[in-house]
Formats: structure tokens, sequence, C-alpha cells
């Protein structure tokens, strides 16, 4: 299985461009989320999702939205990209509640 | 803010157990406690959970203690490839969205010595 696949793994963007991550799972996991990682931090949640066309906030929403139009897909969106916005994102998928939650590689973005 | 407390970091010699410590006094008693490590440049990585007896599988084993205030993570026989960043987190495991969420504090730098 090839679990948790997250495109693409570096992308550079000028401030004010707007691209999408992409996220995908085959494991027909319920649940997924998106995090990102500041250097020396942990994860913070973005958005999740608990199932196809249901999305919801996480710690630090403002400035990415998702959107979850099939159960294996989960893109997150920047529409306007910000040099804040400079991180590290993984993608994260469980089955239900209360499973186990995996992850993804990481998408390296810097926004010049 | 995290609900647990980890040592910055820690050093472990090549082939011996690599003992992690959390606090995570105000457990409550549906949180579980879950263990990921996260080496440099990828994903986190789960390792083990539980919620209040002792449990092991083929990665590592885990220890909590009788009130579940605090627990220990143990890697049997640490190799090179265990140095990473662990995080110990506290979860609530149920049917409320919630659930889905962990919260990462800073975690421990572990760094096996050869």
């Amino acid at each position: 299985n090839a679990g948790v696949t997250q495109t693409p793994k570096f992308q550079v963007l000028k401030t004010g461009q707007s691209m999408t991550l992409q996220c995908a799972q085959d494991m027909n996991h319920e649940y997924m989320s998106w995090y990102r990682q500041d250097p020396g931090m942990g994860l913070r949640l973005i958005h999740y999702s608990v199932g196809a066309g249901i999305t919801d906030q996480g710690e630090v929403p403002n400035g990415y939205n998702v959107s979850r139009s099939t159960t294996e897909d989960f893109p997150l969106r920047l529409l306007s990209a910000a040099p804040s916005q400079t991180s590290v994102y993984f993608c994260a998928s469980s089955r239900t509640s209360g499973n186990t939650i995996y992850f993804g590689e990481g998408s390296w973005l810097t926004v010049v | 803010d995290a609900k647990t407390t980890q040592p910055p970091s820690m050093d472990c010699a090549e082939g011996r157990a690599a003992n992690l410590p959390c606090n995570h006094s105000t457990i409550s008693g549906n949180e579980y406690v879950y263990w990921y490590r996260q080496i440099h440049s990828q994903g986190p990585q789960y390792i083990i959970h539980g919620l209040k007896n002792n449990e092991t599988n083929e990665m590592a084993s885990l220890i909590i203690t009788e009130d579940r205030k605090s627990s220990t993570l143990i890697l049997p026989h640490a190799t090179l490839r265990d140095t990473a960043v662990y995080y110990c987190i506290v979860r609530v495991v149920n049917s409320g969205a919630g659930s889905y969420q962990l919260t990462f504090g800073k975690g421990t730098k572990l760094s096996v010595i050869p």
C-alpha cells in the first residue's frame, strides 16, 4: 500500500501566487487532515475532514482552503501565498475516530 | 498549550535501552497516551499508545504509572536509526470530532551515540 501520498515534495512560490498541495490515501480512511510544522516546533492542525463532503477548521486555518469531494483525496489550497506560509506541510489520515493517525512524508513550501 | 511535559533532549548509547519520560499530570480518564517520532525531514511515525495498562509492540514498550500522570517510552535496544524527536501526546478517543486531532508539543530529541 502507498499509504498517505503528498505532492509536490518541494515548491517555491512568489507572494500572491496560488497553489494546491495534493494529498491522497489508499486505505479507505474516513478522516484526513493537514498540519503545518515550523522550525523547532511541533505540528499544528490547519483543517480536517471526517468524511467526503465534510470539512472543518483546525488551530491555524487562516489563508488555507480545503475540500473533500472523494474519500481518497484532500487537497489544501493556498489562494494568495504569503511568506508566513513558508513551512513544511503534512497530510494525515485515520480509519475512523479513535484509530491511529498516519502521516505523509511532507511537502516543503517556500514563499518568497 | 501541550498537555504533556518532556525533556528537550536525551542521549543514549547504541545498543542500550532508551527510556523517554513524559509527564501528563492533567490527563483525563478518557484520554490515551500516544507516542510518535519524527526522524529528520520525514513525517511523524506512530510508535505505540495506551490507556492505563502497559503496552508492548515490535517497536517499543509503554509504561504508564498507576495514577496515569506520567509514562515512559522504552526502546529496548537503541540503534542509530532511532535518532529522532519523540512526541508524547494525550488524546481523547471517542466519537467526537476533537478525537481526530493530535496536539504536538516540542518533544524530546533523542540522540543515539555510537
